[in-house]
């Protein structure tokens, strides 16, 4: 079974300051973890992801993401926040040794950049 | 490339009712998948396909019916709506692990 949790349902983070969207995760194989982002009445847009190799993940808009096994994390976060990030933010991972690519998802993070 | 659309944008049936929602995608994907999105609980999938003429249940299929007839178009069906199925929906493609999403269809049941 998988599973991944956010365990905040909203971060308010002034504009310039440094954001962090939180995400930790549970899977019996290797975990690949994603983040897609959702902007009002749009559809899911994808952000980043973690696979294998270097435990910084860069990915659009500025975007960097670190996977951190020990503590089964994988954080999102941004230097710089602009205001136009303001949107829905969702973590997702899939367990790498099963045979299909199905995903789950966190229940989301609404992330607000206050100017 | 449009990506991947989905029909209708919006639609209000009474319970009881049946309807068909379409998705296509040009990108060629193999795997199509429909998640239904509730306030508070993320993203839900209903069911997926890997591939022209295969589909398999997800997380919550109750109540839900697909087909891939063609690789491109990925429907879903609901018999006989209920309350318990307003919604939004959405359908996704992916190439490997990156899924493609559709702008989503609003669904009220009343």
């Amino acid at each position: 079974a998988q599973s991944v949790a956010q365990p905040e349902d909203q971060v308010n983070v002034a504009e310039g300051n440094p954001l962090t969207v939180k995400c930790t995760y549970s899977v019996s194989g290797n975990p690949y973890l994603f983040w897609y982002v959702q902007y009002p009445n749009r559809g899911l847009q994808f952000l980043l992801k973690y696979i294998t190799g270097d435990n910084l993940v860069k990915g659009s808009y500025g975007f960097e993401a670190e996977f951190n096994k020990s503590q089964t994390s994988f954080h999102l976060k941004k230097p710089s926040a602009l205001v136009s990030d303001s949107a829905l933010y969702f973590c997702a991972v899939r367990d790498g040794g099963a045979g299909s690519y199905q995903l789950t998802f966190g229940k989301g993070t609404k992330l607000s950049v206050i100017p | 490339n449009a990506g991947v659309t989905q029909t209708p944008k919006f639609r209000v049936l009474k319970t009881g009712q049946s309807m068909t929602l379409l998705c296509a995608q040009d990108m060629n994907h193999e795997y199509m998948y429909w998640y239904r999105q509730d306030p508070g609980m993320g993203l839900r999938l209903i069911h997926y396909s890997v591939g022209e003429g295969t589909t398999a249940k997800g997380e919550v299929p109750d109540g839900y019916n697909v087909s891939r007839l063609k690789k491109q178009n990925f429907l879903l069906g609901l018999e006989s709506a209920a309350p318990s199925q307003t919604s939004v929906y959405f359908c996704a493609s992916s190439w490997k692990d990156t899924q493609y999403f559709g702008p989503g269809t609003r669904l009220t049941v009343l």
